[in-house]
């Protein structure tokens, strides 16, 4: 079975601060996709980075990256110089093919909020 | 603009109805996915479609049942069945048939379902 943890039910720093989300997942699959989705207080979830398994390189967009440690199957989302916009539910997601389909299985998800 | 449209946004359900919930994309996706959220918790897969005339159940499906006669529409139906139906319920498409696990999987902004 396929399992994606979050541990951290709840985070709160300070704008302009550096945090982290921690996520760790369990998979037999080889090849797999691992996401970060946002769903700000509007509820539509958004997709904020995602890394293929297969890529030792970390990926990056604007403020967030992510380290990828495969051996440990750890996941985690780091958002630099923090903002208050950045105020939301962030899940992790694994994504793999099973039987001809995409599935996502989703972590419990980490509530991160920026105060001013 | 492109993406998917869910309707209504709010409904409530009286004990022993059966209620749909509406699902559009106009981005020519193959694959459309139905998510059910409850508070604090993840996602969870209730059915998935690959293509037209064709859908498989997920991981809570007992309850609940779809169609796809169009490519662009995926509707829910919450039965009477479904013994605890109240909850936050997410649409979603990606490119992709499948056999790969990297698609982006794009969502609606969600409908919200309460028995009274």
């Amino acid at each position: 079975a396929q399992t994606v943890t979050q541990s951290q039910p709840e985070m709160s720093v300070q704008e302009a601060e550096t945090v982290t989300l921690s996520c760790t997942y369990d998979t037999s699959e080889n090849n797999y996709y691992l996401f970060w989705y946002k769903q700000p207080p509007s509820r539509q979830m958004i997709l904020v980075i995602r890394q293929e398994a297969y890529k030792q390189q970390n990926a990056t967009e604007n403020r967030f990256s992510v380290n990828f440690q495969k051996a440990a199957k750890s996941f985690s989302l780091k958002i630099s110089d923090s903002q208050l916009g950045d105020t939301a539910m962030y899940f992790c997601a694994s994504s793999f093919v099973i039987q001809g389909a995409q599935k996502l299985v989703f972590g419990q998800g980490t509530r991160l909020t920026i105060n001013p | 603009d492109g993406g998917i449209t869910q309707s209504p946004k709010y409904l409530f359900r009286k004990e022993g109805q059966n209620v749909t919930l509406s699902c559009e994309q106009n981005l020519n996706h193959d694959a459309m996915y139905w998510y059910r959220q409850d508070p604090g918790q993840g996602l969870r897969l209730i059915y998935y479609s690959q293509i037209v005339n064709d859908f498989q159940k997920g991981d809570i499906a007992e309850g609940y049942s779809v169609s796809r006669e169009k490519k662009e529409s995926f509707p829910l139906t919450v039965t009477s069945a479904q013994k605890n139906p109240t909850a936050f319920y997410l649409c979603a498409s990606s490119i992709g048939t499948g056999h790969h696990s990297g698609n982006t999987i794009y969502f609606g902004e969600g409908s919200w379902l309460t028995v009274v």
